[in-house]
């Protein structure tokens, strides 16, 4: 069966760190990929998305990804994080049959 | 253009009661989906609506059901509630059908089963 696996599952760090966040999905065929945020409080909002093409997607506030198919990958990096980066992130697959599966959250505590 | 809207915002209801939770979608966007989201467990997909018909169903028991109008608006049912059944429901809108190109979400419908 389709799954999404994100593999951590709370990640703390001090501001400026360097953030690489893991995305690993089980499906075989051509995939839709994102990564959604959720601010404290707030609803989820897409970060960024893959579709084809340059396998590295940059997304907002400094975001970016890279696809890597040969490893079912599509992890979400940031250079240097901010304290108003603390949400958690949601990796998701649309595969072919259409429907989005998400992986179960990573939580970002980034302390000032 | 106005958001994804959903109503109630929270929600306490008694065990064995049932439930019915509502979602307008973005202007224009004929696919809708429903999500139960709890911590540790991420989202979990519940059904897909596209143009008043059910595209897709999760692992989720027949007590969940849901339904499209014709405006797009989808409400989801869920039925002699369980203890279980507290979390945060998430209604997700698409242009196409099943978020092929990404999820507008609402704020949620937060129930609680007491």
């Amino acid at each position: 069966a389709q799954s999404v696996s994100q593999h951590n599952h709370h990640v703390i760090l001090s501001e400026a760190a360097s953030l690489e966040l893991g995305c690993n999905y089980s499906y075989g065929g051509t995939v839709n990929l994102f990564w959604y945020v959720q601010y404290p409080g707030q609803h989820l909002q897409l970060l960024l998305k893959y579709f084809s093409g340059d396998p590295l997607v940059k997304g907002i506030k400094g975001f970016e990804a890279e696809f890597i198919k040969s490893k079912f990958s599509f992890n979400l990096r940031k250079p240097s994080v901010q304290w108003s980066d603390t949400a958690e992130y949601f990796c998701a697959v649309n595969a072919g049959n259409n429907d989005m599966r998400f992986g179960a959250g990573t939580r970002l505590t980034v302390k000032p | 253009k106005a958001g994804v809207t959903q109503t109630p915002r929270y929600l306490i209801k008694t065990r064995g009661q049932q439930v019915t939770l509502s979602c307008s979608p973005i202007s224009g966007h004929r696919s809708v989906s429903w999500y139960q989201q709890t911590p540790g467990q991420g989202l979990q997909f519940l059904f897909e609506y596209f143009s008043e018909t059910q595209r897709n169903k999760g692992n989720f028991p027949g007590r969940f059901s849901g339904r499209q109008f014709s405006n797009s608006r989808s409400e989801m049912n869920v039925s002699t509630l369980e203890l279980g059944d507290s979390a945060l429901y998430l209604c997700a809108s698409s242009l196409g059908a099943g978020g092929e190109h990404g999820y507008t979400f609402g704020s949620g419908t937060r129930l609680t089963v007491v």
